[in-house]
């Protein structure tokens, strides 16, 4: 069973907070990992992607992965009301199929003023 | 300006009426794939092609069908649709080698089937 695990939400936080998103994956082969943004009625977009344990930051974002635990998170940093969408966490290479990408649910994050 | 491009963003039909969902990218790139997104279920992989003349099943490949002759068009062909395939459609290509999971997507098309 492909599973992309991640809170439904939504997430509320305080403009200026650290907004926390989490994702647990089920399948050890997968390698690469992604988080979009989507907001309502508009089509996802490619904010992080991650393929080594650790960290990695872009801005206001950082990506987390522990492949050991299958997870991957990501903070977004002095959260802004604009930083309200839904936020998706996908898994490429699903069970070592090339190309075979597996989105979770998402989070709803929502940012208050 | 680097973009995927759907046709059409809307449309009802009825069922059995075959259609086609036309997608073109202009950016080159190798890798294209089909989702559809449903509520509660999230986007789901229909069909992905990792280059010209090479097609795999994703998640939920009944019902649909796909070609790929052109780089740079991937269409997605619903043969007789089906009530249960009312979804909102979107297209998406990368580069592959590695990185076929950062995607640009289209704008999305919204199919209603009665």
């Amino acid at each position: 069973q492909k599973e992309v695990e991640q809170n439904s939400g939504p997430l509320s936080v305080p403009e200026g907070a650290i907004a926390s998103l989490n994702c647990t994956y089920s399948d050890r082969v997968s390698q690469s990992f992604f988080w979009y943004r989507q907001y309502s009625g508009k089509s996802p977009e490619l904010i992080m992607s991650i393929y080594s344990n650790g960290d990695k930051e872009d801005g206001r974002f950082t990506a987390q992965l522990n492949k050991a635990s299958q997870y991957v998170s990501l903070l977004i940093r002095d959260s802004q009301p604009s930083d309200s969408a839904t936020y998706l966490c996908a898994v490429a290479n699903y069970g070592g199929s090339q190309g075979n990408l597996i989105f979770g649910k998402g989070t709803k994050l929502s940012v208050k003023p | 300006e680097a973009q995927v491009t759907q046709n059409p963003r809307y449309l009802i039909t009825v069922t059995g009426k075959k259609l086609t969902v036309t997608c073109s990218q202009n950016m080159n790139h190798e890798y294209m794939s089909w989702y559809r997104q449903d509520p509660g279920l999230g986007l789901r992989q229909i069909y992905y092609s990792m280059n010209v003349e090479v097609t795999d099943k994703g998640d939920v490949p009944e019902g649909y069908k796909v070609s790929r002759k052109e780089k740079r068009n991937f269409p997605l062909i619903l043969e007789s649709p089906s009530p249960n395939q009312t979804s909102l459609y979107f297209c998406a290509s990368s580069w592959a080698s590695g990185n076929t999971g950062e995607l640009f997507f289209g704008e999305g098309s919204r199919l209603t089937v009665l």
